[in-house]
């Protein structure tokens, strides 16, 4: 266990369903982020809150839709789906989100989504 | 653009040494990052380099050349658990990570 939580673990999912990914992290950390990893890829970062404030939105689609109630809580929301969105995503926190080198990531183990 | 580049895939042999190469081009650099990934699992973190040399941690050791633009991570006396996938990042000048696709390494007997 790394400390941060991810459920569910695997979803599949019609394109016309809502479903919703969470995350929750217990290390007091301050920023959280949204990862989509797919097969041969680099990871592609999604969303970052810091003091769960959003600071990031890397040109992400509106369907999928985060909110961060508290630093220890992250949610993706997913609605209208399309089967390229199929893919694992990461959660991740690090201590804050400043600019810092140092700044090091801890990664939940992923939600598994299938996308029909 | 910004790009990190590292192999697809290495097959090494339990008990030996194997060293997995990362290049990057990134709008300045504020350091680089190595994690594991074992199939299913979180990626967790191994080694953060800033300066040129070798970092050492026990079987793993990590090395970094800011003038090449390369950097690489070197596992010695190899176990089945190693068998993962290795990401390199490495970390622009603000402070956003640039990620490789990972390295996928299989340890054979």
């Amino acid at each position: 266990e790394t400390g941060v939580t991810q459920t569910p673990r695997h979803l599949v999912m019609g394109m016309t369903n809502k479903k919703s990914l969470k995350c929750e992290q217990h290390l007091g950390h301050n920023a959280m982020y949204w990862y989509k990893q797919s097969a041969k890829k680099p990871l592609e970062l999604m969303f970052v809150y810091n003091f769960k404030e959003q600071t990031e939105n890397n040109s992400v689609p509106s369907r999928f839709s985060p909110e961060c109630p508290n630093s220890s809580h992250l949610f993706l929301h997913l609605h209208t789906l399309q089967p390229e969105d199929s893919a694992l995503y990461l959660c991740a926190s690090s201590q804050d989100g400043t600019a810092s080198g140092a700044n090091v990531l801890t990664f939940g183990a992923g939600s598994r989504l299938t996308v029909l | 653009g910004q790009n990190i580049d590292q192999p697809t895939e290495m097959t090494a042999t339990e008990g030996a040494i194997v060293q997995i190469n990362c290049t990057y081009q990134t709008s300045g650099f504020n350091g680089l990052f190595w994690y594991q990934q074992h199939a299913g699992e979180a990626p967790t973190f191994l080694s953060y380099n800033v300066l040129d040399g070798l970092e050492e941690k026990g079987r793993f050791s990590s090395f970094l050349s800011r003038s090449k633009g390369y950097s690489y991570l070197l596992l010695k006396e190899l176990q089945m658990k190693d068998s993962a996938s290795y990401l390199c990042a490495a970390m622009d000048s603000n402070y956003q990570l640039i990620w490789g696709a990972g390295t996928k390494l299989i340890i054979k007997p």
